[in-house]
């Protein structure tokens, strides 16, 4: 099983920030990675696939990189509504298909 | 617009079973991998099953290997998730999850699109 590691766990940033997430893999996963964003009370939404595709109707302040085992996700300036909770998650050995534990960032 | 919409979620002691259903609309139901991801309360996605197209290949996180199984009828539209032998920790929200492929594997998928979940908690 390929272990999704996901770091900070919690970052705290103030409007308009840059920042950066990231989600190590235990092992290569290619490109297939996902990045999902889940605010409190609803259900995870699909922000980019393929490591750095953005999916439909996503602001372009989103972005993915990485290969392999490291990847990123960055914010370019946060809104307020991008205050939530941020998972990775790989289909490239499955299954199972893994998820990281997750990335929240709050309000500095 | 694609919508998918669980239901069957609720109370159920221990060793109990309970079976959950996903309507889906909006898209081809039959051209997609279907899945149940759940969540447990304050922790985080957890993917459980996943259904092929034509039910030829089916998949399970072990912890539910041999308890859950999963099916869909195209005819309809749905997909179901079986639940035995529920245990406390399967108390969680069960996201029904659509399936889009991003890999080389038919089974290389992401999931593009989510319901809101049903809860189920397991305890006496």
């Amino acid at each position: 099983e390929i272990v999704m590691t996901q770091s900070p766990a919690t970052l705290s940033v103030s409007p308009g920030e840059r920042v950066t997430l990231s989600c190590r893999a235990s092992q290569s996963v290619s490109f297939n990675l996902a990045w999902y964003q889940q605010k409190p009370g609803q259900a995870p939404r699909l922000l980019i696939y393929g490591a750095s595709t953005r999916a439909t109707g996503i602001p372009a302040r989103f972005s993915g990189s990485g290969s392999g085992t490291e990847f990123t996700l960055t914010i370019s300036s946060l809104q307020s509504e991008d205050f939530a909770v941020y998972y990775c998650q790989q289909y490239n050995n499955w299954p199972p298909y893994t998820f990281g534990q997750g990335t929240k960032l709050e309000i500095k | 617009e694609v919508q998918l919409v669980e239901s069957g979620g609720g109370l159920v002691q221990p060793g109990g079973s309970l079976r959950l259903s996903c309507a889906a609309s909006g898209f081809t139901f039959s051209s997609y991998w279907m899945s149940w991801v759940r969540q447990a309360r304050g922790k985080g996605l957890e993917w459980v099953a996943n259904i092929k197209q034509d039910e030829s290949e089916k998949y399970y996180v072990d912890s539910v290997k041999g308890r859950f199984t999963i099916s869909r009828d195209n005819a309809k539209n749905s997909l179901y998730l079986q639940m035995n032998s529920l245990r406390a920790e399967d108390t969680a929200v069960y996201y029904c999850v659509r399936g889009q492929n991003g890999g080389r594997y038919p089974g290389d998928i992401y999931f593009d699109y989510w319901g809101q979940g049903t809860l189920v908690t397991v305890s006496s």
